[in-house]
């Protein structure tokens, strides 16, 4: 089952403008959600976990249990922020959405 | 700090060949995932060991699939025969020991495709 939702494969946004990727999940306990990130040419790499609640790059995101969702936000896309976006639910095993390429257009 | 490595990073076969992947985590990581990345999904977690015992095997399909870490350091991943659905990205991936943090570092990946 479906445990981790990215419902967009593609975000274009122009630079300066804000951004937000939808991350929904499914899991019935506390989740430990984590949002990764892969520049191009680069390995995937941790951008920010939800339980440290900092802000990364410019990057938040705010975990809503009630509408079990852990979008990630920013208010200023800067074209360095063009990349693939993957959210990711840590129970006893990180299982990772399809991601979210985004592409900051100049 | 050196990171995950993995060899080799490109690799075409046949179909019904066989082929094996190396990966080297970072000093001191007890954990080491296997993960496979098809294109236009996310990555999904093959095999979890702790040290040389697996952890979570479930999503191997250990007909075709197998991994090893003997020595609980290095790790290597099998695929014999391969098929035409097995081209994909095959990432390693470790973790330092629990309590320090749960982060997990992946290496650069090594890319099958299988003709």
């Amino acid at each position: 089952a479906q445990r981790v939702t990215q419902p967009e494969k593609l975000l274009s946004v122009f630079k300066g403008a804000p951004v937000e990727l939808k991350c929904n999940y499914s899991y019935s306990g506390s989740p430990e959600l984590f949002w990764y990130v892969q520049y191009s040419r680069q390995r995937l790499q941790l951008l920010l976990r939800h339980i440290s609640r900092e802000s990364i790059k410019g990057f938040t995101a705010d975990l809503n249990k009630g509408e079990t969702s852990f979008h990630l936000k920013k208010p200023f896309a800067q074209e360095e922020d063009s990349a693939m976006y993957y959210c990711a639910l840590n129970d006893y095993k990180l299982s990772f959405g399809a991601g979210t390429t985004v592409t900051v257009r100049a | 700090e050196a990171g995950v490595a993995q060899s080799p990073r490109y690799k075409i076969i046949e179909k019904r060949q066989s082929v094996a992947f190396w990966c080297n985590p970072i000093s001191g990581h007890a954990t080491l995932y296997w993960y496979q990345q098809i294109l236009g999904q996310g990555p999904k977690l093959l095999i979890q060991f702790q040290n040389n015992g697996v952890v979570d095997d479930s999503q191997l399909p250990k007909d075709r699939f197998s991994a090893e870490r003997l020595k609980g350091v290095d790790s290597t991943l099998k695929i014999q025969p391969a098929k035409l659905e097995d081209s994909a990205v095959y990432l390693c991936a470790s973790s330092p020991p629990v309590g320090s943090g749960n982060t997990i570092y992946f290496g650069e990946g090594s890319w099958l495709t299988v003709v």
